[in-house]
């Protein structure tokens, strides 16, 4: 069974500060993917990965980096925190570039920035 | 642009009743549609997916999903829904180059 793992199930940090996300996947998939859930607007994407040191904006990138030097770990990166990014965050990974793979999600990391 | 709907925010149901959750997506050329569920405090899980064949799709847990491509829809079914089955549920389109594009979720609270 997949098995997507993030580091933080909750996290608090500061507004300002350099907020580092990390998950890490163990089914050797080629994507991997961030997402942003938030009530009502279901899930955005952030950025995603078909490649290692290869990334690809999502719908919402502003804010955000991402990097993956491993073909395992994708982490995101949000450079100067701010209030509107408190939300609950959701790393995924997929087997390949199919249309027809599904995703497979972590825990998810709640997010506050005070 | 590629968009996914889901036509209810919030579904309250009894024990035994059924259940119906809607699902319009956009056109895009090819597409495979899924539904994930979130029960509360967990990740999102796979509950089916269309790619060809059968329009009528059967997942997990009795669950069961539609698609009518003349409606651009896939609504998902259960013919009795139980207290278990509280939890989010979302629909995603799969386009090419792997993305998923995901609906608003829809929150399904079943009473005892």
């Amino acid at each position: 069974d997949v098995k997507v793992t993030q580091s933080s199930r909750y996290l608090v940090k500061r507004t300002g500060e350099k907020v580092f996300l990390e998950c890490v996947q163990d089914m050797d998939h080629e994507n991997m993917f961030w997402y942003r859930q938030d009530p009502g607007l279901g899930l955005r994407l952030i950025y995603f990965s078909y490649d290692v040191k290869m990334k690809e904006k999502g719908d919402i990138p502003e804010g955000y980096s991402v990097s993956r030097e491993k073909k395992e770990r994708f982490s995101l990166i949000l450079e100067s925190a701010s209030t509107n990014q408190t939300s609950m965050y959701l790393c995924a990974s997929s087997l390949t570039r199919g249309s027809n793979q599904p995703q497979h999600f972590g825990d998810g990391t709640r997010l506050s920035i005070l | 642009a590629q968009s996914v709907s889901q036509h209810n925010h919030h579904v309250i149901l009894s024990e035994a009743a059924s259940l119906e959750l809607g699902c319009n997506y956009s056109y895009g050329g090819t597409v495979n549609l899924f539904w994930y569920v979130q029960y509360p405090g967990q990740h999102l899980q796979l509950l089916l997916k269309y790619f060809s064949g059968d329009p009528l799709v059967k997942g997990i847990k009795g669950f069961e999903a539609e698609f009518i491509k003349s409606k651009f829809s896939f609504n998902l079914r259960k013919p009795s829904v139980q207290w278990s089955d509280t939890a989010e549920y979302f629909c995603a389109a799969g386009y090419q180059g792997g993305k998923l594009i995901f609906g608003q979720g829809t929150e399904l609270s079943v009473k005892p």
